[in-house]
């Protein structure tokens, strides 16, 4: 049973500290994608990969998120630095073409002190 | 500006009812909708996907419409269970390669 897998689930860290979140998505899966889920403004789009190459990265705050995709069954988004109001639950999902549905993985959920 | 609503109240239902969930949008023209569904703790799950010329489409107990007039969908739950309980988002085409914007997302109870 393909899935799309996270690490880690759940990181707490303090203001200012460097945070990578590691995406393997399903394997044969073309597109990536991360999002950010908080209460407040729910499920956003903060960026995403065709074979591996960048398409759309316009929802990410550019000065302290990178998102990269190293190869094929890795993706990663980095936070540096950190703040409290990064605090939210970051999903990466996959999907594979023609296909528009989208694959999720269960999330890190990530706590800014 | 572009927005897309559903009802953030919870749905309360009696099982074995039919619950029907709305989702609305402005300044969007999405060639098709999609459906997920998302339990506590967990990513959402694909349901359906209805493009925009597809009035209905069906699957098991769910059916979903498409309005591009009154720029809405209706997703239904019919003949609903307690396992059904869950938040139903709305998924947009924003116009890029599979690029969609979500919903916030209306959760539904099913009491037994």
């Amino acid at each position: 049973d393909a899935r799309v897998t996270q690490t880690p689930r759940h990181k707490v860290t303090e203001m200012g500290q460097e945070v990578t979140m590691r995406c393997q998505p399903i394997l044969g899966h073309n597109t990536v994608f991360w999002y950010r889920q908080t209460m407040m403004q729910g499920l956003e789009l903060l960026a995403y990969f065709r074979n591996r190459a960048p398409l759309d990265d316009s929802g990410m705050p550019k000065d302290r998120f990178s998102a990269e995709m190293p190869d094929a069954t890795l993706a990663t988004l980095k936070i540096q630095p950190s703040e409290p109001r990064d605090s939210a639950v970051y999903f990466c999902a996959s999907g594979p073409l023609p296909s528009d549905e989208q694959f999720f993985g269960p999330g890190t959920r990530l706590t800014v002190l | 500006s572009q927005k897309i609503e559903q009802n953030s109240e919870a749905l309360n239902i009696q099982e074995g009812k039919t619950a029907t969930l709305t989702c609305n949008y402005t300044n969007y023209s999405p060639a098709y909708l999609q459906w997920y569904r998302q339990d506590p703790g967990r990513g959402p799950v694909f349901l359906l996907l209805i493009r925009e010329n597809e009035k209905e489409k069906r699957k098991e107990r769910l059916k979903v419409t498409f309005d591009t007039t009154l720029k809405q969908s209706l997703f239904h739950v019919t003949a609903s269970q307690p396992a059904d309980s869950a938040t139903y988002l709305c998924a947009l085409d924003s116009g890029g390669y599979q690029k969609v914007t979500f919903g916030t997302g209306t959760k539904l109870q099913v009491i037994p």
